[in-house]
């Protein structure tokens, strides 16, 4: 298994502005997703972090907007860009070795006012 | 391209009863398939996997789920249900075996004392 952290846990923000959001595994993993769950609905993937180039980026979601980062194999950041109201949601960062399943973190519940 | 149907959003059922949830899936190739769980307020746990090998495949907590392929399903089913059941469960489909994991809308489980 993957013990995953995220900071913030929560966080509510003024329409406008940015927030950081990061990932930290307590082991080396090959592959770290982030996941929005809009308000009653279900897990959509945003991009696959991968370290050290671009992010892939799903349909929908692009780099201006939500820009991620992962710098080693146990860290990544997303950054929820020039927020509106319907950025609310919960964003969840996901790990797996390849080998095993997904494992995700506890979520970032987010409030955009 | 792969997706998840699951039946009914929202499931109520006796303490003791039969929990069945139910959960279809479309796949180009042969599947990786997924039960996660949802506590109000938490992350993701995975219940169960399918990925080879037997069909039937048991999982924490008691549940358990058949990998029916002629019928493109892979219901989750417990034999009795308890308070501590209550929560939302997501199935997911995989064709890229552990990454690129597509989840359904979920349901929400009511166990009623």
């Amino acid at each position: 298994s993957a013990v995953i952290s995220q900071k913030p846990s929560r966080d509510i923000c003024q329409r406008g502005t940015s927030l950081t959001i990061q990932c930290q595994v307590d082991s080396q993993v090959t592959m770290m997703f982030w996941y929005r769950q809009q308000p009653g609905q279900s897990l959509t993937l945003i991009a696959t972090a991968n370290q050290g180039s671009e992010a892939t980026y799903e349909s929908g979601f692009v780099i201006d907007k939500f820009p991620i980062s992962r710098p080693n194999l146990t860290f990544s950041t997303l950054t929820v860009s020039n927020m509106s109201p319907e950025d609310s949601s919960i964003y969840l960062c996901s790990v797996t070795r390849a080998t095993d399943e997904q494992f995700f973190g506890p979520g970032t519940r987010l409030t955009v006012l | 391209a792969q997706s998840v149907t699951q039946l009914g959003s929202h499931v109520s059922v006796s303490e003791g009863a039969l929990v069945l949830l139910r959960c279809n899936y479309s796949s180009s190739v042969p599947p990786y398939l997924f039960w996660y769980v949802q506590y109000p307020n938490q992350g993701l746990q995975l219940l169960l996997k399918y990925t080879t090998g037997a069909t039937l495949v048991k999982g924490i907590n008691g549940f358990e789920a058949e990998f029916k392929k002629s019928e493109t399903s892979f219901h989750l089913t417990k034999p009795s249900a308890h308070m501590s059941d209550a929560a939302e469960y997501f199935c997911a489909v995989s064709d890229q075996g552990y990454q690129k994991v597509t989840f359904g809308t979920g349901t929400k489980l009511q166990v009623i004392p």
